[in-house]
């Protein structure tokens, strides 16, 4: 019940196209869904959140889309570019345990 | 802020050597995690610390691995003797959780250090 199920592991996406990562989770007491971004050789950063009151949220060209009822969140990139290669967390945390739970994680390549 | 610094950058062991990280945490922030990373196992959460206290260290994989903040300012992860299944990048982060009316509106970002490689022979 703590997981949160990553999807797909590795992901193409040509230069300009949308690129969709998608996570799932069955805890409903998560009350916080960050995504984070990791190029190589550096750690995680954050790179968008959002909390469950909220369908979606948009910052620039990466969206995060919520489905409270399917348990479900994904992030999508519009336009993707190559510098957007770098692998994608996902993540959650529930009440005042600031740890987080974390997604497999998903290798993202553009081509250009 | 020089934001998480983590040291060293890259750490070659032999087999049961005694190894030594350090993570120096944003000032200010009052938590700090120690991750390891591996391509098998993904981000894994070893222990975290809350006011240099620690939390939770179920992640923390055998008594080989310990961990102390003796200070706000400073954490290490030792792993004694080290072993070639202990290769992975280790990974500080530090937060200041922001508190909203409710533990439901409470969030917090990690921030990461750059990480340490460590390699055993």
């Amino acid at each position: 019940q703590q997981q949160v199920k990553q999807s797909p592991q590795s992901l193409i996406v040509q230069k300009g196209g949308i690129s969709i990562i998608n996570c799932a989770y069955e805890n409903t007491a998560f009350d916080y869904f960050p995504w984070y971004q990791q190029f190589p050789g550096k750690g995680p950063a954050l790179l968008i959140a959002i909390r469950p009151d909220v369908s979606e949220k948009k910052e620039g060209r990466f969206t995060i889309s919520f489905n409270k009822s399917a348990k479900q969140f994904s992030l999508h990139i519009m336009d993707s570019q190559p510098g957007d290669s770098a692998t994608y967390f996902c993540a959650a945390k529930y009440g005042s345990n600031y740890q987080l739970i974390w997604g497999a994680g998903t290798k993202l390549i553009i081509k250009p | 802020d020089a934001g998480v610094i983590q040291s060293p950058r890259h750490e070659v062991t032999e087999m049961g050597q005694e190894v030594t990280l350090r993570c120096k945490p944003i000032s200010g922030h009052d938590y700090l995690f120690w991750y390891r990373q591996t391509m098998m196992r993904g981000l894994e959460l070893l222990i975290y610390f809350n006011n240099n206290v620690p939390i939770d260290d179920s992640g923390m994989p055998e008594d080989r691995f310990s961990a102390k903040m003796p200070n706000a300012s400073f954490s290490t992860l030792k792993i004694q003797p080290s072993e070639p299944r202990d290769s992975a990048v280790y990974f500080c982060a530090s937060s200041f959780p922001r508190l909203g009316t409710s533990p439901r509106t409470s969030y917090n970002e990690q921030f990461f250090g750059p990480g340490t490689r460590l390699t055993v022979l």
